[in-house]
């Protein structure tokens, strides 16, 4: 089982390219999110969407879009990247948005902006 | 404000002995805990929770203790396994917030043989 794939899993952008982190997962799980992981600030919460259609903002939102076509696919959209965007992006996704729902991650994309 | 807090960035035992843990937390309508696993170049794989009806989870060497009064959790790993060696996330959700995760800083644990 490929459980949370995501692409690419390296990427160098210049500041103000633009740029999709790709997220798919195959367990028909209705509730995914993308984290940003910094040293020393733990994962912190950008977007989540409870359902195919539906999105909303986590805690550091600002400069990302994202939007859920699907059930399986969760794209993350960096519209003009900047260097504090440098990071690691993680998309999780669980069977639903019960606080109860372990979340299953994929491993990362580890992203430089120059 | 960092409402879940791991205040030890690392933690060094010896194989055989026991690894704790420690996270604190301010927001009392948290109603879930979970610990999680990371090994470099990996994302992060879940591990143990807890509901906070409970004060103790077991699952095998890892056992988590919460108690809500000083609104603390720990994490015991005993015995301790080099392959123990990862950082620990800790991690809390309510129910009245859609489940989001809010996770601590994280703490590298390293077991030594």
């Amino acid at each position: 089982n490929a459980g949370v794939t995501q692409t690419p899993k390296f990427q160098v952008l210049k500041t103000g390219q633009s740029m999709t982190l790709q997220c798919a997962q195959d367990m028909n799980h209705e509730y995914m999110s993308w984290y940003r992981q910094d040293p020393g600030m733990g994962l912190r919460l950008i977007h989540y969407s409870v359902g195919a259609g539906i999105t909303d903002q986590g805690e550091v939102p600002n400069g990302y879009n994202v939007s859920r076509s699907t059930t399986e696919d969760f794209p993350l959209r960096l519209l003009s990247a900047a260097p504090s965007q440098t990071s690691v992006y993680f998309c999780a996704s669980s069977y639903s948005s019960g606080s109860n729902q372990p979340q299953h991650f994929g491993d990362g994309t580890r992203l430089s902006i120059l | 404000d960092q409402q879940v807090k791991q205040n030890s960035p690392s933690l060094s035992v010896q194989e055989g002995r026991i690894s704790i843990l420690n996270c604190d937390y301010t927001n009392s309508m948290f109603d879930y805990f979970l610990w999680y696993k990371k090994y470099p170049a990996e994302g992060p794989t879940f591990l143990i929770s807890i509901s906070s009806i409970k004060d103790k989870n077991e699952d095998g060497r890892f056992t988590v203790f919460l108690n809500k009064s000083a609104k603390h959790l720990s994490l015991h790993i005993v015995p301790s396994q080099p392959g123990d060696s990862a950082v620990y996330f800790c991690a809390a959700s309510a129910r009245s917030n859609t489940g989001k995760l809010i996770f601590g800083q994280g703490t590298t644990l390293q077991v030594k043989p």
